[in-house]
């Protein structure tokens, strides 16, 4: 067990939909990762955050877009599902963001009908 | 900036050797190891910092060439453990202090 815990395990939802996700990162860490993850590729960084306030992005579409709230946890929101959205999400959380361990939670797996 | 993996996929008999290279385009801080099993997140191996330094977890270990912008991660005598994917995630430091990571070589290790 990671410490980091990421709601919902599993979502199926229709195309056009919007959903969240939501990461609860280990006690006393500050940062938050976003990564996706399509079947068979690998890690695509979506957005990082740190105390709060957005420290980078990667390819992170239009349509999503997260927060870190000040007790820490932090959503993703996905709007305008398309079938290509399918994936699983992981969230991870470090200590501070400067590049230390990450630690990942077992992830949200999306599937768009 | 993504880091380039090779090789993309390796088979393995138990008890065989195996090293997987990741290299950057870009000026490394430090370089981090990951390992994901099938329907699992990823767990960290290693990080290895600046200067060359070489680390070890059980019988897997790695090096960092900063100069040569590399790390490399050595699996030595093999076990059916081992199987996943690898994935390498440089930290450039700074402002960029996200991980992009490789695409991530799997590894099949096979009795």
């Amino acid at each position: 067990d990671s410490g980091v815990t990421q709601t919902p395990k599993h979502l199926i939802t229709a195309t056009g939909q919007r959903v969240t996700l939501r990461c609860s990162p280990r006690s006393g860490d500050l940062s938050v990762y976003w990564y996706q993850q399509s079947l068979d590729q690998g890690l695509q960084f979506l957005i990082q955050y740190y105390n709060g306030e957005e420290r980078a992005k990667g390819n992170i579409l239009e349509r999503f877009s997260a927060q870190q709230f000040p007790d820490l946890h932090s959503e993703l929101n996905l709007s305008s599902l398309e079938l290509g959205d399918s994936a699983l999400y992981f969230c991870a959380s470090s200590v501070d963001g400067g590049g230390g361990e990450l630690f990942f939670g077992e992830g949200s797996r999306l599937t768009v009908l | 900036q993504q880091p380039v993996q090779s090789p993309q996929a390796v088979i393995l008999r138990e008890g065989e050797d195996a090293v997987i290279n990741c290299s950057s385009s870009k000026a490394l801080y430090s370089v981090h190891w990951y390992r994901q099993k099938h329907g699992e997140a990823p767990v960290f191996l290693m990080i290895l910092l600046k200067g060359g330094e070489q680390k070890g977890h059980d019988k897997i270990s790695a090096s960092f060439n900063e100069k040569k912008q590399q790390s490399s991660l050595y699996l030595t005598a093999s076990q059916l453990s081992y199987s996943g994917t690898y994935f390498c995630g440089p930290y450039y430091g700074g402002s960029q202090g996200n991980l992009i990571f490789g695409k991530g070589t799997k590894l099949s290790v096979k009795p």
